[in-house]
């Protein structure tokens, strides 16, 4: 599976956007790129996903870079409640069983 | 909105003993999984099934594992015989297809100790 690169943590202010980076460079061209995130003591919770083009949900926006070796989540206003580890992971057609697998993810902290 | 609902919440069990972790997926999905995570580490995949058979399984899921969908709503994680090692949280997800477009949904998980 292809490899995705995260920073380990970063911060925000509250009201404030956050835009979470995610490096993707083996990606191939049938790959998603899905964003779940986990906030604590709970399992982990689907936010959105794209293949090449920008996404957009209630949740958040996706930009993928025109060459799909990164992407970027988008907060628009970070929020308390957004507090929680952000995993960035590939999903292609040939993930044995469908499985997710997560790495370390980004941990985000939103201050008051 | 429609969840994914795990039960007992908390599970504590004296090791070598038998335990049982139950899920109830999102109605209308056919695809589902069991996810382990181990205080302070990643989530690890231990299984997928469909149409009652498994689809795909890690290393950890070895024998002591087994997965069951015992009727139309419920799917299953047993341990056979528990070890101090799964002491984690243990999570169902399924989802509505097997693409890999389609996102899966998590319950909140059941905390597992062994004592």
């Amino acid at each position: 599976d292809a490899k995705t690169t995260q920073p380990n943590s970063m911060e925000s202010n509250e009201e404030e956007p956050v835009h979470l980076p995610c490096n993707h460079s083996t990606i191939s061209g049938t790959d998603y790129i899905h964003w779940y995130r986990q906030l604590p003591s709970q399992g982990p919770e689907y936010v959105i996903h794209g293949l090449t083009s920008n996404v957009n949900n209630r949740m958040a926006s996706l930009a993928i870079a025109e060459d799909r070796k990164s992407s970027t989540l988008i907060l628009h206003r970070a929020t308390l409640r957004d507090a929680a580890v952000y995993y960035c992971i590939l999903r292609g057609p040939h993930n044995a069983g469908n499985m997710l697998t997560f790495g370390g993810g980004t941990r985000l902290m939103v201050k008051p | 909105e429609p969840e994914v609902t795990q039960t007992p919440s908390h599970q504590v069990t004296q090791m070598g003993q038998e335990v049982i972790l139950r899920c109830v997926p999102i109605s209308n999905h056919l695809y589902f999984y069991w996810y382990r995570q181990i205080l302070g580490q990643k989530v690890e995949f231990l299984v997928s099934f469909y149409n009652n058979e498994i689809s795909e399984k890690s290393e950890i899921f070895d024998d002591q594992f087994s997965v069951e969908r015992p009727d139309g709503s419920n799917f299953t994680l047993k341990i056979r015989s528990t070890k101090l090692e799964d002491s984690a949280m243990y999570f169902c997800a399924s989802s509505e297809g097997e693409s890999s477009s389609q996102p899966q949904h998590f319950g909140d998980g059941t905390r597992l100790s062994i004592l």
